[in-house]
């Protein structure tokens, strides 16, 4: 099956500062992949979608200066966490869309940030 | 406004005995229908998907599920269940009409396998 890596698994940061969070797909080429944000013991909420070659698309109530995403590669989508904030803290995972019929969606392993 | 229901927030069962956990749907058309695992700290791991055709769909660690469009749901089953089984189960589906065929999220079933 379609392999997603997502880096760091862990990262804690200073208030203030800023924090990148790589996902790549590792065995296929992803023209769209997806952003989510996941609360304590709380379902997934999608962030943003990321298109390779052209601006994200955010959902509603995600601030697009805030989380940066950048997709420059078919196998390579970057979201950055700007001035990070103790409640920007979370379990942000990235997945890609699989080319197949349904298109169903492979997860990279998600990243830990936790702002002091 | 289209919508995935997971009516328990926890299911219990005992190892070896069978387990389901419930999804259903409200999405207009054909959508296609998913089942995700969350293991603690991870990302999420797909189990399998329905499409069309059989209504009973096979997937990874002798998972199944039964789309039923009479009753629009798309129950995940296991006939033994393991402790290892143990983890956050999400169903999802995607509309195939329409202009957003993002994918739909249900708010996840947590699944506890007693030894």
């Amino acid at each position: 099956g379609a392999v997603v890596s997502q880096h760091p698994s862990w990262v804690i940061c200073k208030s203030g500062t800023s924090v990148k969070i790589e996902c790549r797909s590792l065995d296929f080429q992803a023209t769209t992949m997806f952003w989510y944000r996941q609360f304590p013991k709380q379902s997934l909420m999608l962030m943003a979608t990321s298109n390779e070659g052209s601006k994200a698309t955010y959902e509603q109530g995600v601030e697009k200066d805030k989380f940066l995403i950048n997709h420059a590669s078919l196998t390579l989508s970057t979201l950055t966490v700007t001035s990070a904030h103790p409640e920007d803290s979370s379990f942000y995972i990235c997945s890609a869309r699989g080319d197949t019929l349904a298109g169903e969606l492979f997860f990279g392993e998600g990243s830990r940030l936790t702002v002091l | 406004a289209q919508s995935v229901a997971q009516p328990e927030d926890q299911v219990n069962v005992a190892e070896g005995n069978p387990l389901t956990v419930k999804c259903t749907y409200s999405v207009s058309g054909n959508p296609y229908l998913f089942w995700y695992v969350q293991y603690p700290n991870r990302g999420l791991q797909f189990l399998l998907k329905y499409i069309t055709g059989d209504n009973l769909v096979k997937g990874s660690y002798g998972f199944e599920a039964e789309f039923n469009k009479s009753q629009t749901s798309f129950h995940l089953k296991k006939p033994s269940a393991l402790v290892s089984d143990s983890a956050l189960y999400f169903c999802a589906v995607r509309p195939q009409i329409g202009n957003n065929r993002k994918l739909i999220w249900g708010l996840g079933t947590s699944l506890a396998v007693n030894p």
